[in-house]
């Protein structure tokens, strides 16, 4: 099935530690999104990226960390650094960067204890 | 001045009723407009987009575009509790490579 997966769906991590969400896609889509939601609150964008070997911050990249070695990957290391991890973490496809529709994965959410 | 706002709701209509989502953004240049539903604990799916000023329809959905008042709205026709749900406006600039802009979202309640 074509599809993003991420992994794990239910993550909980003590403060002081780093934890990396993964995100894999078979659309074949350009560009990949990591965004952050917390309750009640919209989507904010942490980092982005159109093409392999090449992201950009978001409006909340601090703390947080990616890489993008293969059109297919794009994982998230959420570090130590970040104040208030406790949320959940999205990632989003398009077919390309200007093109509209955001397909999302089914999310991570990530606790900490 | 946020970006893209929206009422938070709860917004309750009765079954059978229409529902009537708004949104507003500021970025004159937005030519993009999506309408997400998300589920409780579930992540967003795309259930309307519009580019265009006037109504677009797709079955019970109407969502309109007023590029001039920078206001852009989502009605749903003979409500359905399944659809209770939080609906997300979201927008972007045409070039824009970035992302689209998400408003906070309002919640939905259809009472049997």
């Amino acid at each position: 099935d074509g599809g993003i997966t991420q992994s794990p769906k239910y993550l909980f991590r003590k403060e002081g530690q780093n934890v990396t969400l993964s995100c894999e896609q078979n659309l074949n889509h350009d560009a990949m999104y990591w965004y952050r939601q917390d309750p009640g609150q919209g989507l904010r964008l942490i980092y982005y990226s159109q093409i392999v070997n090449d992201f950009q911050k978001g409006d909340i990249a601090e703390g947080y960390s990616v890489s993008r070695e293969k059109k297919e990957s794009f994982p998230l290391t959420v570090t130590s650094a970040q104040k208030n991890p406790t949320a959940f973490y999205l990632c989003a496809t398009k077919l390309g960067p200007n093109t509209g529709e955001l397909f999302f994965g089914e999310g991570s959410r990530l606790t900490v204890l | 001045q946020k970006e893209v706002e929206q009422n938070s709701g709860p917004l309750s209509v009765p079954e059978g009723a229409i529902a009537s989502l708004n949104c507003t953004y500021s970025d004159r240049g937005s030519q993009s407009f999506f309408w997400y539903r998300q589920y409780s604990g579930k992540s967003p799916e795309l259930i309307m987009f519009i580019y265009s000023n006037g109504d677009k329809e797709d079955g019970r959905f109407t969502a309109q575009l007023n590029k001039a008042s920078q206001y852009v709205s989502l009605l749903i026709r003979d409500s359905q509790p399944s659809d209770s749900a939080t609906y997300l406006c979201a927008v972007t600039v045409s070039g824009s490579a970035r992302q689209l802009t998400f408003g906070s979202g309002t919640q939905l309640t259809v009472l049997p």
